[in-house]
């Protein structure tokens, strides 16, 4: 069974704090995705990774691809209230069962 | 453009109940997806298609059937509710770019489902 682990699972920190999310598995993707999600609603894509060891940006979110693209990390500098959600990583393996994290879950108070 | 919709956004069940849930997209993807989501567990894919007329076993697919007999429409049916399938429900489409690249999941609202 392909699995994708996230960590930590929750996390609460106060605004301005910088902090990182993890994705790992022993699995390699062809693609890995990072969607956002607001209570009540549907995950909202991110940004996507297609190269090992790419880094996107944005604004105040940096997103890297690991070499090996067995795993990815996102950054967020300043936090701030607007960015508490549920952060979910997506891996691609090329076919069509695709894998979800079991999520993030961010709270920044301000 | 609306997206992705689903229907309804709620519904209580009894145990031994049948239901549908109706997810469409105007979005011409090829491709739709099936999720639930549970605390703690993530998205985990019941069901998927590849395209009109076809449909394919995911993750967690026991208990639940499927029909995409129009290409805008994917149908989730629960032919008989365990209170184990209280979930939220997720639908998605989605294409795939150049070179075998998946391009975004757009998803649904949800439907929150729950089963007595």
């Amino acid at each position: 069974t392909q699995l994708l682990e996230q960590s930590p699972q929750f996390l609460s920190i106060q605004e301005g704090e910088n902090l990182t999310v993890y994705c790992n598995s022993s699995s390699v993707f062809s693609s890995l995705q990072w969607y956002r999600q607001e209570p009540g609603e549907g995950p909202v894509l991110l940004v996507t990774v297609v190269t090992g060891g790419e880094v996107k940006k944005l604004k105040r979110l940096t997103f890297q691809f690991g070499d090996a693209r067995k795993d990815s990390s996102l950054h967020i500098t300043a936090a701030q209230p607007g960015d508490t959600g549920l952060y979910l990583c997506h891996g691609d393996t090329g076919g069509f069962k695709t894998i979800f994290g079991a999520g993030t879950r961010l709270f920044v108070k301000a | 453009n609306a997206g992705v919709t689903q229907t309804p956004k709620f519904r209580v069940l009894k145990t031994g109940q049948s239901m549908t849930l109706l997810c469409a997209q105007d979005m011409n993807h090829e491709y739709m997806y099936w999720y639930r989501q549970d605390p703690g567990m993530g998205l985990r894919l019941i069901h998927y298609s590849v395209g009109e007329g076809t449909t394919a076993k995911g993750e967690v697919p026991d208990g639940y059937n499927v029909s995409r007999l129009k290409k805008q429409n994917f149908l989730l049916g629960l032919e008989s509710a365990a209170p184990s399938q209280t979930s939220v429900y997720f639908c998605a489409s989605s294409y795939k770019g150049s070179g075998g690249i998946e391009e975004t999941q757009y998803f649904g609202p949800g439907t929150r489902l729950l089963v007595l």
